[in-house]
């Protein structure tokens, strides 16, 4: 099975100031069609997940363009450019390359 | 819009069984994978069943494997989790979410599930 990394597991930013966090994974996530099938989600205090990156970089629809995603292979990264308040909540990574899908342990974001 | 409605969560014994059931609607149900993740109470997400758009393929984590049963009905835009022996460590919430085989794109609501006697 493949597992993700998560680093920090948690995060207290300054509002208005970057925030990022680091997914490693213990093989190579790029699937046999070329794609590698690594996303982020978010999840608020008391909501579900919501798709946040997909395909490493691309952000889903209605997402604020202060997120973004980046890497390759094994190691992958998301920035939030300026955090405001509403994007407490905790991160997870995730890979569907291969069955079973797995999730990063998570990072929680929180104002300093 | 797209929505995703659990239901069928509740409180029931070890050994028991419950099925959930996840009501689709807003986009077309029969062209998705459809997928079940659970969320123990305090801790992260745990992938549990996939379901190819016909039924064709299904995937579970080991952990409930032999136990669980995921199936859909594409004509009433449903998705099921029929879960059997059920253990203390099957408590959680219960999400529903669209995709599988890329992306988790839309999720529910989520329906929790105690095991307990």
């Amino acid at each position: 099975d493949i597992v993700l990394t998560q680093t920090p597991l948690s995060s207290p930013v300054t509002l208005g100031q970057p925030a990022s966090i680091s997914c490693r994974s213990t093989q190579s996530l790029v699937h046999s069609d070329g794609n590698t099938y690594l996303s982020w989600l978010q999840q608020r205090p008391g909501q579900p997940p919501r798709l946040l990156i997909y395909y490493i970089s691309n952000r889903f629809s209605g997402v604020p363009d202060r997120f973004s995603g980046s890497g390759a292979g094994t190691d992958f990264t998301l920035k939030i450019s300026r955090v405001e308040a509403e994007d407490v909540g905790v991160y997870y990574c995730m890979q569907a390359t291969q069955f079973p899908l797995t999730f990063g342990g998570g990072t929680k974001v929180e104002i300093k | 819009e797209v929505q995703l409605v659990e239901s069928g969560g509740g409180l029931v014994q070890p050994g028991g069984s419950l099925r959930l059931s996840c009501a689709a609607s807003g986009f077309t149900f029969s062209t998705y994978w459809m997928t079940w993740v659970r969320q123990a109470p305090g801790k992260g997400l745990e992938w549990v069943a996939s379901i190819k758009q016909d039924g064709s393929e299904e995937y579970y984590v080991d952990s409930v494997k032999g136990r669980f049963t995921v199936s859909r009905d594409n004509a009433k835009n449903s998705l099921y989790l029929q879960m059997n022996g059920l253990r203390d460590e099957d408590t959680a919430v219960y999400y529903c979410a669209r995709g599988g085989k890329q992306q988790l794109e839309c999720w529910g609501q989520g329906t929790l599930v105690t095991v307990s006697s």
